[in-house]
């Protein structure tokens, strides 16, 4: 059954911690991304990957981090950089843009972060 | 560069209404569009799309259809129901931008019993 995993579901994190968001795809996508979602907003460019061992900041990159050591996983790090984490956040894949294709992007049921 | 607009929200209609979520968008290349949907505290569900100029993508009553020469991808369904209600995004793909996908603002839809 293909599709997209964010792991966990909610995660509360305490000041000045590091946490680190799961993202995990079967779909054999090449590219990934990650989205921020504030309460009653659109969606943010955070980072995204068109390929394995490469990434590029997106919208909003400053106090996260990822990697994408393998084509199927995209961890994203909330650093204790980042002022104000509390958000909901989304993980994406779709395959190389191709015009005429269909190449649209599957998500994830996201992560709930929350600074206590 | 490459952007979406949409109207603004929130849209509160009865059942049965019929639905209209205006989308227009600006690219210098040639986009594949999309509508999404997204239901409280989840992520986004594909809902319909459109790869080329006149194609009507749909899916569940809902339609859109690909409008190049007025850069547009109305969402139109013909009598919404009560569990429509959700946010809808509009959004497009092209090869700028990283190849990344653009996405409007979101329209939040309310409809009544």
């Amino acid at each position: 059954d293909g599709g997209i995993t964010q792991s966990p579901k909610y995660l509360f994190r305490k000041e000045g911690q590091n946490v680190t968001l799961s993202c995990e795809q079967n779909l054999n996508h090449d590219a990934m991304y990650w989205y921020r979602q504030d309460p009653g907003q659109g969606l943010r460019l955070i980072y995204y990957s068109q390929i394995v061992n490469d990434f590029q900041k997106g919208d909003i990159a400053e106090g996260y981090s990822v990697s994408r050591e393998k084509k199927e996983s995209f961890p994203l790090t909330v650093t204790s950089a980042q002022k104000n984490p509390t958000a909901f956040y989304l993980c994406a894949s779709s395959p190389r843009f191709a015009r005429g294709r269909d190449t649209e992007a599957f998500f994830g049921q996201g992560t709930r972060l929350t600074v206590v | 560069g490459d952007s979406v607009t949409q109207m603004e929200g929130p849209v509160t209609l009865s059942e049965e209404a019929f639905l209209t979520i205006n989308c227009t968008y600006t690219a210098t290349g040639y986009p594949s569009l999309f509508w999404y949907v997204q239901y409280p505290g989840e992520g986004l569900q594909l809902l319909l799309k459109a790869t080329k100029a006149d194609d009507k993508g749909s899916n569940k009553g809902f339609e859109a259809t690909y409008r190049k020469e007025t850069t547009s991808f109305h969402l139109e369904k013909g009598s919404v129901q009560v569990s429509d209600s959700a946010v809808y995004f509009c959004a497009l793909r092209d090869d700028n931008y990283g190849q990344n996908f653009v996405f409007g603002p979101g329209t939040r839809l309310s409809v009544l019993p």
